[in-house]
């Protein structure tokens, strides 16, 4: 079975400094995605990038990245110039053929 | 265009009574899901829909828990003698469709407290 795991259920940052979210997933298929979800404090959550296992370049969005480790199976997320607004839960997510799984989701809080 | 919406926003109830969460997700999306959110806990599966398919039930906790979606558009969740142990945010998304690649879009959630 799928499984997909966040192992930092909170992290801080500096504002503008750069900070990296960890994800690790199991799966037996070859061909899914993966994605990083945001849900800042009023609750909405809204996708941040997402990345196919097909593609070996790793997916960029203005300040944030993926770093995707096929082989070892790893999905972290690169936030740069971190801001205020980053403040929020992000919850890794894997989609494949059967099911979409969620991790547990790492709280990031933004220092100023 | 509109996004998902759910409600009520928040509902607290005693324990015992049944619930209903309706959710309207996005003009034309066929896949809708629910999640319930604990605190401290990621988003758990609890049902799907796609089409004119039948929904896929695989995370419903109990059979206290049933959903239905009328006319491939409105979706409502129903908890019937609720317990304590069912607070939680009740989270709805939908998409285009269940392919592996759609994000989906979420609703802001409705609060459930059982007292």
């Amino acid at each position: 079975a799928q499984t997909v795991t966040q192992s930092q259920p909170e992290m801080s940052v500096q504002e503008a400094e750069t900070v990296t979210l960890s994800c690790t997933y199991d799966t037996s298929e070859s061909d899914y995605y993966l994605f990083w979800y945001k849900q800042p404090p009023s609750r909405q959550m809204i996708l941040v990038i997402r990345q196919e296992a097909y593609k070996q370049q790793n997916a960029t969005e203005n300040r944030f990245s993926v770093n995707f480790q096929k082989a070892a199976k790893s999905f972290s997320l690169k936030i740069s110039d971190s801001q205020l607004g980053d403040a929020a839960m992000y919850f890794c997510a894997y989609s494949g053929d059967d099911k979409i799984i969620f991790g547990k989701g790492t709280r990031l809080h933004i220092l100023p | 265009g509109a996004g998902v919406s759910q409600s009520p926003s928040n509902k607290v109830t005693e324990k015992g009574k049944d619930v209903e969460l309706r959710c309207d997700p996005i003009s034309g999306h066929t896949a809708l899901y629910w999640y319930r959110q604990s605190l401290g806990q990621g988003l758990e599966f609890l049902i799907y829909f796609q089409g004119n398919s039948a929904p896929d039930k695989s995370g419903l906790p109990s059979d206290r828990f049933s959903a239905e979606r009328t006319g491939g558009s409105v979706s409502t969740l129903t908890i019937q003698r609720t317990q304590q142990e069912d607070s939680a945010v009740y989270l709805c998304a939908s998409s285009p469709e269940r392919v592996v690649y759609n994000e989906q879009f979420f609703g802001p959630g409705t609060r459930l407290t059982v007292l």
